[in-house]
């Protein structure tokens, strides 16, 4: 079973800059988290999707982060412009919606992005 | 709010010891389900090994064991007869009942040595 795919692994923008970050989830997870991991903490939830609807954005930026779910499958986090303090790792997860195996969220490898 | 402390930054081990690594939380919950992730350096969160705070019965994956004391809202991993591979950075989560907001501790370093 392939995991969660994320793309780029690594990005390097100037402040005020846009970028954008992609997730594909685990094949019929209908559960979607972004992550924000700051060097040295623990990663903290952004947005999290249920199919194509958004669940909780409470802790999003919404005055520059941006997220959607197409199709609720893949999606995409935005960040326009970015500041020096959005440099971080961001995960994206995914779980799926009922049995056993629910509330395990199974993470992508992150993208690194520097803001210089 | 629900939060979770790791008061362990950095920790290290003999390969083949043991070490326990502590996690403490603050809720107001009955339910919940409480985690622990290792992060490589590769940097992919893999689950260690989950607990639900309904079961009285502490969980056990393996090498991989877990005192969970609920009164005393504590939850330490243990790893027994440690390997190189189990270097890495490892963090205790809590996540409420029927809600999939994941809160993580700061990680604790753990690194084996040959």
């Amino acid at each position: 079973e392939a995991g969660v795919a994320q793309s780029p692994r690594y990005k390097i923008i100037e402040k005020r800059q846009s970028v954008a970050f992609w997730c594909n989830p685990i094949s019929g997870h209908a559960t979607l988290y972004w992550y924000q991991q700051i060097l040295g903490q623990g990663p903290k939830l952004l947005i999290q999707f249920q199919n194509n609807g958004v669940v909780d954005d409470s802790q999003l930026p919404k005055d520059r982060f941006s997220a959607e779910r197409l199709k609720g499958v893949d999606s995409t986090l935005k960040i326009q412009p970015a500041k020096l303090e959005d440099s971080a790792v961001y995960l994206c997860a995914s779980s799926s919606a009922g049995g056993v195996w629910e509330n395990i969220q199974y993470f992508g490898a992150g993208t690194r992005l520097s803001v210089l | 709010a629900q939060t979770v402390t790791q008061s362990q930054p950095e920790m290290s081990v003999q390969e083949a010891e043991t070490v326990t690594l502590s996690c403490t939380y603050d809720t107001s919950e009955n339910n919940y389900y409480l985690f622990w992730y290792k992060q490589p350096p590769s940097r992919q969160m893999i689950l260690v090994i989950r607990q639900e705070a309904y079961k009285q019965q502490n969980a056990t994956e393996n090498r991989f064991s877990v005192n969970f004391q609920k009164a005393a809202k504590s939850f330490s991993l243990k790893i027994s007869d440690s390997q190189l591979g189990d270097t890495a950075m490892y963090f205790c989560a809590f996540m409420r009942y029927n809600n999939n907001d994941m809160r993580f501790g700061a990680g604790t370093r753990l690194t084996v040595k040959p």
